[in-house]
């Protein structure tokens, strides 16, 4: 399977720890993507690379999240002092970006099947 | 600030018959639109696209119909079948696509009755 994978599925902590997440994208997209969802919500921006450049970060990033593509293939999250607000999963995804000039239609964002996060 | 809002929590049809989920967007910047589909404990997976330059889109089974005037956009599942079951996100970005900060509405769960 060729998809988007993310690691671990499941995260269980006290509140104050630190925890890292992990996705490897599709293996030829250069954009990767953090979402976050909460229960009854749909999914939320939190930041984008395009390989190891992070472009954007959403307000919802506070300065206790950082994440890195640090070769502009795999992604990390971290969370430190992790806080019961932070429960969540959090969604890892990618896309094929093309270039200005290059084709129009850029392909959809590949979403993984989530880290679940449960900060106790 | 909800600017994607599906109104509707859930919806419940026959098998074989038509599954219309709807959306409705309050930034006129927006100007693609994407339809995702969710199974439990699965990420969210792709469905269908449409520009706002285009009305209509088609794949199978699967339409999707806007109206930029009404701001509003359309899913139609025909005929739907119980796989079909499972939460539906719709989703919009700006610049044509091209950036891919999507904005999600909360969903609509979908039951496909046999």
């Amino acid at each position: 399977d060729t998809g988007v994978s993310q690691n671990p599925r499941h995260k269980i902590t006290k509140r104050g720890q630190n925890v890292t997440f992990r996705c490897d994208p599709i293996s030829e997209h250069n954009r990767l993507y953090w979402y976050r969802q909460t229960l009854g919500q749909g999914p939320e921006f939190l930041t984008y690379f395009q390989n190891e450049a992070q472009l954007e970060k959403s307000r919802l990033l506070s300065d206790r999240f950082s994440a890195e593509r640090p070769k502009g293939s795999f992604s990390t999250l971290e969370i430190q002092r992790t806080e019961q607000g932070d429960s969540a999963m959090y969604l890892c995804a990618s896309s094929l970006h093309f270039p200005a000039g290059g084709p129009v239609n850029n392909s959809p964002l590949h979403f993984g099947n989530g880290t679940r996060l449960t900060v106790t | 600030d909800q600017q994607v809002k599906q109104n509707s929590p859930s919806l419940s049809v026959q098998e074989g018959r038509i599954s219309i989920l709807n959306c409705d967007y309050t930034n006129s910047m927006f100007d693609y639109f994407l339809w995702y589909k969710k199974y439990p404990a699965e990420g969210p997976t792709f469905l269908i696209s449409i520009s706002s330059i285009k009305d209509k889109n088609e794949d199978g089974r699967f339409t999707v119909f806007l109206n930029k005037s009404a701001k509003h956009l359309s899913l139609h599942i025909v005929p739907s079948q119980p796989g079909d079951s499972a939460v539906y996100f719709c989703a919009a970005s700006k610049s044509g696509g091209s950036n891919y900060k999507l904005t999600f509405g909360k969903g609509t769960l979908l039951t496909v009755n046999p």
